[in-house]
């Protein structure tokens, strides 16, 4: 079975500052990851995703994130948060060829102050 | 090309009642998925169709609940006898099979409240 743990339900951050979303996952088997993000009233849309190869992979708006096997972790960092960021965003796992089903941490909310 | 599609976007209901959610995915999508997002569990999946395989139902939280997809395209999501905490936003995803891509694409959700 898989898991996720996203460190922090709300991180308040300053326009222009880094943000750091944590995520650490447990898989018995190695698994794919991925960040989505929600606004408000609206469905999950993928930031970003690793599956094999390169570990540290580039997503939309800026965002990138590493896979830190040792670690067991995919954090998610962008260099200078834009107010349109705010959102919620969710670190999820799924096994390859086991339907993959994605198993989502419980989310963190981003807010960003002017 | 369209987007995965949910209707309808918002229901509400009275507790014993039964509903029916409507997912339709991308055309050419063959993996279908539902997950229900509450703030007590959070986003858990609930069942997943691909092509003409069974279903794993793995994740449906009670015999009230029930889906089927028709045609390979559209699913239905039904809950019967509907509980207070069945209250929830319900979303469907769609993924396309093969070519390595493993993105699974949400549509906007429906958001149920059981009175």
């Amino acid at each position: 079975a898989q898991s996720v743990t996203q460190l922090g339900s709300h991180v308040s951050v300053s326009e222009g500052a880094l943000v750091l979303l944590r995520c650490n996952y447990s898989s018995s088997v190695p698994p794919y990851l991925f960040w989505y993000v929600q606004y408000p009233n609206q469905g999950l849309q993928l930031l970003l995703k690793y599956t094999t190869g390169a570990t540290l992979v580039k997503g939309i708006n800026g965002f990138e994130a590493e896979f830190k096997k040792s670690e067991t972790s995919f954090h998610l960092t962008k260099p200078s948060a834009h107010m349109s960021d705010a959102a919620e965003y969710f670190c999820a796992v799924s096994v390859p060829k086991a339907g993959n089903m994605l198993t989502f941490g419980g989310g963190t909310r981003l807010m960003v102050k002017p | 090309g369209a987007g995965v599609s949910q209707s309808p976007s918002n229901k509400v209901t009275e507790k014993g009642k039964d509903v029916e959610l409507r997912c339709d995915p991308i055309s050419g999508h063959t993996a279908l998925y539902w997950y229900r997002q509450s703030l007590g569990q959070g986003l858990e999946f609930l069942i997943y169709f691909q092509g003409n395989s069974a279903p794993d139902k793995s994740g449906l939280p009670s015999d009230r609940f029930s889906a089927e997809r028709t045609g390979g395209s559209v699913s239905t999501l039904t809950i019967q006898r509907t509980q207070q905490e069945d209250s929830a936003v319900y979303l469907c995803a769609s993924r396309i099979m093969g070519g390595g891509t493993d993105t699974q694409y949400f549509g906007p959700g429906t958001r149920l409240t059981v009175l």
